[in-house]
């Protein structure tokens, strides 16, 4: 049962304009979500993050917006750079941890949507 | 940066032999995790360790055991390799709040 998903694999905007990735989510128990992008043979680079008690966050060219009733958010790149071109997974995170009230017991990840900038 | 390093960072080996994939860090954090990564599914939660000596099991432990006993590293062992564990091992740390900083992944091949 996959408690985050993002439905589309593959996504092609051209260079400049709006990139906006999708997310959803089944688990109410999820408090924070993270969007995270990653090259091929990297690893995972943070991107932008929002707390369940936000509805938007941003970050330069970067904006997550959260719908908690919808259990939905979305990732929005403004402009889209070629630089930009990736596969871009979102992931949430729930209980918070005694030691560090941080949802230290690890994130639940979508399988990811590949972001293609075309020039 | 996040000062997270992975060793080795590709290892083929044969179906049933152990191996033994090591995270580093020298940040000194408290919060360290593998994940796998396959096509289709993402990236998955083996295990993680929130001080020495102190492991969790986490969505797909199966198969794995870690141990941590010192801060700085946490080793993810495959007692008896087998095809299915073929995939892309990551090693994240947590420093404050819920954001995790990845390394660079170790590719494993089990034949």
């Amino acid at each position: 049962d996959q408690q985050v998903k993002q439905n589309s694999p593959s996504l092609s905007v051209q260079e400049g304009r709006i990139s906006i990735l999708n997310c959803d989510y089944t688990n109410s128990m999820f408090d924070y979500f993270l969007w995270y992008k990653k090259y091929p043979a990297e690893g995972p680079t943070f991107l932008i993050s929002i707390s369940s008690i936000k509805d938007k966050n941003e970050d330069g060219r970067f904006t997550v917006f959260l719908n908690k009733s919808a259990k939905h958010l979305s990732l929005h790149i403004v402009p889209s750079q070629p630089g930009d071109s990736a596969v871009y997974f979102c992931a949430a995170s729930g209980q918070d941890h005694p030691y560090s009230g941080g949802g230290a017991d690890g994130l639940t990840f979508g399988k990811g949507t590949h972001l293609i900038i075309q020039p | 940066d996040a000062g997270i390093t992975q060793s080795p960072r590709h290892k083929v080996t044969e179906t049933g032999t152990p191996v033994t994939l090591r995270c580093h860090q020298t940040e000194n954090h408290r919060y360290m995790y593998w994940y796998r990564q396959d096509p289709g599914h993402g990236l998955r939660l083996i295990h993680y360790s929130y001080g020495v000596k102190d492991t969790d099991k986490g969505e797909v432990s199966d198969g794995y055991s870690v141990s941590r006993s010192k801060t700085e590293d946490f080793l993810l062992t495959l007692e008896s390799a087998t095809s299915s564990q073929t995939s892309v091992y990551f090693c994240a740390i947590s420093r404050v709040g819920h954001e995790q900083f990845f390394g660079p992944g170790t590719r494993l091949t089990v034949l």
